[in-house]
């Protein structure tokens, strides 16, 4: 069975930093792309990242890049995201996952003051 | 960035069958396919199709994706109460780089 499994979103000030991780379990992760999405509240989905199995490519969204960092280890079976320099509009419940497996039950990022 | 185009709405009678459509280019839809997922409020996306038009374990068969040209479409058969919900599709953009999503479809059935 495929877990994907969120954790460190937390309420932090504009201009703060968080990491976020993702366990993932139940399907071979070292060979697949992995994703990071998010939802505002009450808004659609939108992507934020991207990175292949080996990790060294990367892609994000446009309003994140520079200030948001993919990562992974295979060894863990674990995905990230290092959030910098936050921002009100990045609040958003923050799911980890891909189109072929599914997606996390999120952790949710508010960035407030 | 653009992103995919869906009806924000679709209504349907139980037991009918709905079509959601989701429009792209030539450069995501047209090139990559799309994928779907469904989302019902307070709860995580749910994968029903990927872009290869495979459905996850545990997904009904009622669901299924198909493409023409730019357009993909998910067709959901013998509606039931339960698949009233949000549904949204997702394409990757060969040009962008990046994967792009539709505003979603609030599908009610009636």
């Amino acid at each position: 069975e495929v877990q994907l499994v969120e954790s460190g979103g937390d309420l932090v000030q504009p201009g703060g930093s968080l990491r976020l991780s993702c366990a993932a379990s139940g399907f071979t992760f070292g060979s697949l792309w992995m994703s990071w999405v998010r939802q505002a509240p009450g808004k659609g989905l939108e992507w934020v990242a991207e990175i292949t199995p080996g990790g060294s490519d990367k892609y994000y969204l446009d309003s994140v890049k520079g200030r948001f960092i993919i990562s992974r280890d295979n060894a863990k079976n674990s995905l990230y995201l290092q959030m910098n320099n936050l921002r009100a509009e990045d609040t958003a419940m923050y799911y980890c996952g891909n189109f072929l497996v599914g997606w996390g039950q999120g952790t949710l990022v508010t960035v407030s003051s | 960035q653009a992103g995919l185009t869906q009806p924000p709405s679709v209504s349907k009678g139980l037991r009918q069958t709905a079509t959601l459509t989701c429009t792209g280019n030539s450069t995501n839809v047209g090139n990559q396919g799309a994928a779907w997922l469904q989302q019902h409020q307070g709860h995580p996306p749910k994968l029903l199709c990927t872009r290869e038009y495979n459905r996850p374990s545990g997904i009904s068969e009622r669901f299924s994706a198909s493409r023409s040209g730019n357009t993909a479409s998910l067709t959901i058969s013998g509606l039931q109460p339960e698949d009233e919900t949000d549904y949204y599709c997702s394409a990757w953009d060969t040009s962008l780089h990046m994967w792009v999503f539709g505003g979603g479809t609030k599908l009610t059935v009636l």
